[in-house]
């Protein structure tokens, strides 16, 4: 079973902390994703990394950074946390590249950090 | 820019009746892929269904089959035979070309409620 794990369930931090969401997947997946879910407003993008030391911004990377130094693990980062960061972050993998092509690559998800910002 | 629709923010059905969840989208791309993925109450994303840009017959999977209307950009998800165990969010999802990096984007979700 392909298993994606994100290092917190719930997590508070202060405003202006740097914060650090980690995750980790076990199945070689060359395409990982950072999503934030808000009621009403479903899934957004903020990073996505199609292979390691690679990223691409997705619809909301305003606050936000990431890094991918080895091909299983992608970090988000909030450089400095504010209210409005408060959120459940989801992070996916997913087979990518040319091995891919034509193929049903559905993403598999972590189960969520909830982010609390206080 | 690709774009995901879902206008239907709640849905209720009776149990063992049929329900359309709709799904629109927006691409110039020839290339993609649809998905859905049912999120219940404890957050957990799962995997339902999958239709691909050139598959000419709707995908069908148990339960569930995604009504794909490539003229009208519309990939909607169908589920018969409701149980309660379908209450749920469900998300609309498209995968851009791969030759664009394969990003994955969301629609706003639905959320199902099947009443007894």
């Amino acid at each position: 079973d392909v298993k994606v794990t994100q290092s917190s369930r719930y997590l508070v931090k202060r405003t202006g902390e740097k914060v650090f969401l980690e995750c980790v997947q076990d199945m070689d997946h060359e395409n990982m994703f950072w999503y934030r879910q808000d009621p009403g407003l479903g899934l957004r993008l903020i990073y996505f990394s199609y292979d390691v030391k690679m990223k691409e911004k997705g619809d909301i990377p305003e606050g936000y950074s990431v890094s991918r130094e080895k091909k299983e693990r992608f970090s988000l980062i909030l450089e400095s946390a504010s209210t409005n960061q408060t959120s459940m972050y989801l992070c996916a993998s997913r087979i990518g590249g040319q091995g891919a092509l034509g193929m049903n690559t559905e993403a598999f998800f972590g189960q969520g950090t909830r982010l609390t910002v206080v | 820019a690709q774009k995901i629709t879902q206008t239907q923010p709640g849905m209720f059905v009776q149990e063992k009746e049929a329900v359309t969840l709709d799904c629109t989208y927006d691409t110039s791309d020839q290339s993609y892929g649809l998905f859905w993925y049912k999120q219940p109450s404890s957050g957990e994303m799962i995997f339902l269904i999958y239709q691909g840009s050139y598959d000419e017959q709707n995908a069908t999977e148990g339960r569930y089959s995604l009504n794909f209307q490539k003229a009208r950009k519309s990939a909607n998800l169908v589920i018969s035979a409701s149980q309660l165990g379908d209450s749920a969010m469900y998300f609309c999802a498209m995968r851009e070309p791969y030759n664009q990096g394969g990003k994955l984007i969301f629609g706003q979700g639905t959320e199902l409620s099947v009443k007894p």
